[in-house]
């Protein structure tokens, strides 16, 4: 059982379209990571969010941290093929560091 | 500065076979990781360290063996390989550990047991 969840599991798109992907878990954490990952490659992060309710922009790509410190969101604006790749959430609260299953994003020209 | 090594970068291992996964870091990190990624399931914790000396498992640690003797080198050892052992394995480290910190990841192992 995956601590937390990600959603959707794939999203394919149009370039130039919008996207939303999701990161629950029943628990809270004390901080949580966005990384992404390109095929053969290992993650590569892109934010950290620690505190409830923060909202962290990255160029074209939106980050935010719910209030309860349970879920976060990644919303990219205007996509581009470069933003293909599997997009990984990760939580944590002491040494150990849980990661999403992954959302795999495909953007068409 | 090379970041974070591992070799090899693929293995095709018999079942019963043993084999260690090399991984350094040359940005003297106190924190080493390693994950095993399997289709669908993301990236899960095998061991850890937070130190020269220290480590502890993680989500999935049977069937593999960690030391830490210096900063730089975390290796994992796989004792006897069975084909659930199938997996692409990264190794990461950080300043600190967790996730207030930059997990740096190597380019991975892709690892076939037959």
């Amino acid at each position: 059982t995956q601590l937390l969840e990600q959603s959707p599991q794939f999203l394919s798109i149009q370039e130039g379209e919008n996207l939303t992907v999701y990161c629950n878990s029943s628990s809270v954490f004390s901080s949580l990571q966005w990384y992404r990952q390109e095929p053969g490659e290992g993650p590569v992060l892109l934010v950290t969010v620690v505190t409830g309710g923060e909202v962290k922009k990255l160029k074209r790509l939106t980050f935010q941290f719910g209030d309860a410190r349970k879920d976060s969101s990644l919303h990219i604006t205007a996509a581009q093929p470069g933003d293909t790749g599997l997009y990984l959430c990760a939580g944590s609260n002491d040494y150990k560091l849980s990661f999403g299953a992954g959302t795999t994003v495909t953007v068409r020209a | 500065n090379a970041g974070v090594t591992q070799t090899p970068k693929f293995q095709v291992l018999k079942t019963g076979q043993s084999m260690t996964l090399q991984c350094a870091q040359d940005m003297n990190h106190e924190y080493m990781s390693w994950y095993r990624q399997d289709p669908g399931m993301g990236l899960r914790l095998i061991h850890y360290s937070v130190g020269a000396g220290i480590t502890d498992q993680g989500e999935v640690p049977n069937g593999y063996n960690v030391s830490r003797s210096t900063t730089e080198d975390f290796p994992l050892r796989l004792l006897s390989a069975a084909p659930s052992q199938t997996s692409v394995y990264f190794c990461a480290s950080s300043y600190l550990a967790g996730a207030r910190d930059t997990q740096y990841f190597g380019p991975g192992t892709r690892l076939t047991v037959l």
